[in-house]
């Protein structure tokens, strides 16, 4: 059974990276698929972060491109998002998730329970 | 950016009954780029419907998804208690991907 659970730091001040970190158990990374970040707002709705494949292909949401890394570390079996300069619009639950590659790519078939992140000032 | 709305906001319906739910895009989609998740409270979103009308692994048959262009709609045949929850349509055929509002599926 695939899962996956993702840690990160909780509360954060505005101007710091957000570093999180999902951890995946049931299936290896390198195998396949693409590994993603969604965030959703408290009482909002879902916002594709992006997501890499197991061979290096990303998708990043343009609104976000230019302050978001995602990576994956094959010898932990795990997968990063990194969101630099954060502030109080970043507060959210952060979920990881698998994602289908192919003509599904965008498509998100097993999640994480998600992390809260608040940004104060 | 593609705009996904869904109505209605709030369906309040009894078990047993047919619920129908609409996601309209603001462009045509490409390919058959559009999915449905399930969300309950305090729980992550659990993929119902990819690619316009096939259910992911282990989704009742109950659940059943159709349309084209801008066009789309989730159909549960008949609800089960379980299926009380707030149901999100997305696209991934044109960047960013987009989710709609969500409608809320409650007890009437």
């Amino acid at each position: 059974q695939v899962q996956l659970h993702e840690s990160g730091p909780g509360r954060m001040k505005s101007s710091e990276t957000l570093s999180l970190i999902c951890a995946v158990s049931g299936y290896s990374i390198s195998s396949g698929y693409y590994w993603g970040w969604i965030r959703q707002a408290p009482g909002k709705g879902l916002e594709c972060i992006g997501s890499m494949s197991h061979s290096g292909h990303t998708y990043y949401s343009p609104s976000l491109e230019s302050r978001v890394t995602i990576s994956l570390d094959t010898s932990k079996n795990q997968f990063s998002l990194k969101l630099t300069s954060v502030t109080a619009a970043d507060t959210a639950m952060y979920y990881c998730a698998r994602g289908y590659g192919g003509d599904s790519l965008g498509t998100f078939d097993i999640w994480g329970q998600g992390t809260m992140v608040s940004v104060s000032s | 950016e593609i705009v996904m709305t869904q109505s209605p906001g709030t369906l309040s319906l009894s078990p047993g009954e047919r619920a129908t739910l609409s996601c309209r895009a603001s462009q045509s989609l490409s390919r058959s780029s559009l999915v449905w998740y399930q969300q309950k409270p305090g729980q992550a979103p659990r993929l119902l419907i990819y690619s316009v009308s096939s259910r992911a692994t282990g989704i009742p048959d109950r659940f059943s998804g159709s349309g084209s262009g801008t066009e789309f709609t989730l159909t549960i045949s008949r609800l089960d208690p379980e299926d009380f929850a707030v149901y999100y349509c997305q696209q991934y055929g044109s960047s960013p991907w987009t989710f709609g509002q969500g409608t809320t599926v409650e007890i009437k």
